[in-house]
């Protein structure tokens, strides 16, 4: 089985544009997160959703945004961006709403020149 | 509340030799303690958990061992490899819904040198 896919690998934008970023979660699983990693740091958690729904949200300002798929699949989208968001930006999924047995995608380098 | 401090920051270990890293918390309410291994450029990947009603969990070479008193836990790499090399961190969550998130320690950097 194909694990947690995300793309692009890596992305390079300037202060005030808007990204958006993909990821497919593992087969059968419903739950998808989103973390950021700056580098040196554990992954942040960002926001959570469960069949379509968001189920938690982490300290990050509006200009972050996400959304599920009917397929389970998901974007998050970040407006106006800063030189700080500059990270990796990862994906997990699982099964469940519950964060146990999470497993998480190879994630996307974002650059903000 | 919500923090989960890990110790140490970086660890040299001798091939063969027993890597430990340790993590602690405050919030009670926690319930799942996983430890993720990264390497450079890579997503973190799931190595091994445990749950407070167990006080130790082995697979492998990896050994988790948790104090729930203490509110402590830590990972024990047995027979430690060059190929073990990479950053380890720990984690915490407390039961789901909205609050079913991971909350990560800063991660170990090990270096096994052979």
């Amino acid at each position: 089985d194909a694990g947690v896919t995300q793309s692009p690998t890596h992305l390079i934008k300037t202060r005030g544009q808007h990204v958006t970023l993909r990821c497919s979660p593992i087969s059968g699983h419903k739950s998808v997160s989103w973390y950021q990693q700056v580098l040196g740091q554990g992954p942040q958690f960002i926001f959570q959703y469960y069949e379509k729904e968001e189920r938690g949200r982490g300290n990050f300002p509006d200009r972050f945004s996400a959304r599920q798929f009917p397929n389970y699949s998901s974007e998050l989208n970040v407006n106006a961006l800063l030189l700080g968001d500059s990270a990796l930006y990862l994906c997990a999924s699982s099964q469940l709403a519950v964060a146990d047995t999470q497993y998480f995608g190879p994630g996307t380098r974002l650059t903000v020149l | 509340q919500q923090q989960v401090k890990q110790s140490p920051q970086s660890l040299i270990v001798q091939k063969g030799g027993i890597s430990i890293i340790n993590c602690a918390y405050e919030n009670t309410a926690f319930d799942y303690f996983p430890w993720y291994q990264q390497f450079p450029g890579k997503g973190p990947a799931l190595l091994i958990a445990i749950r407070p009603d167990v006080s130790e969990k082995k697979e492998g070479r990896f050994t988790i061992s948790f104090n729930k008193s203490a509110k402590q836990f830590s990972l024990h790499i047995m027979d430690s490899q060059p190929g073990d090399s990479a950053t380890y961190f720990c984690a915490a969550s407390r039961p789901g819904g909205s609050q079913g998130n991971l909350i990560f320690g800063k991660g170990t950097k090990l270096s096994v040198k052979p």
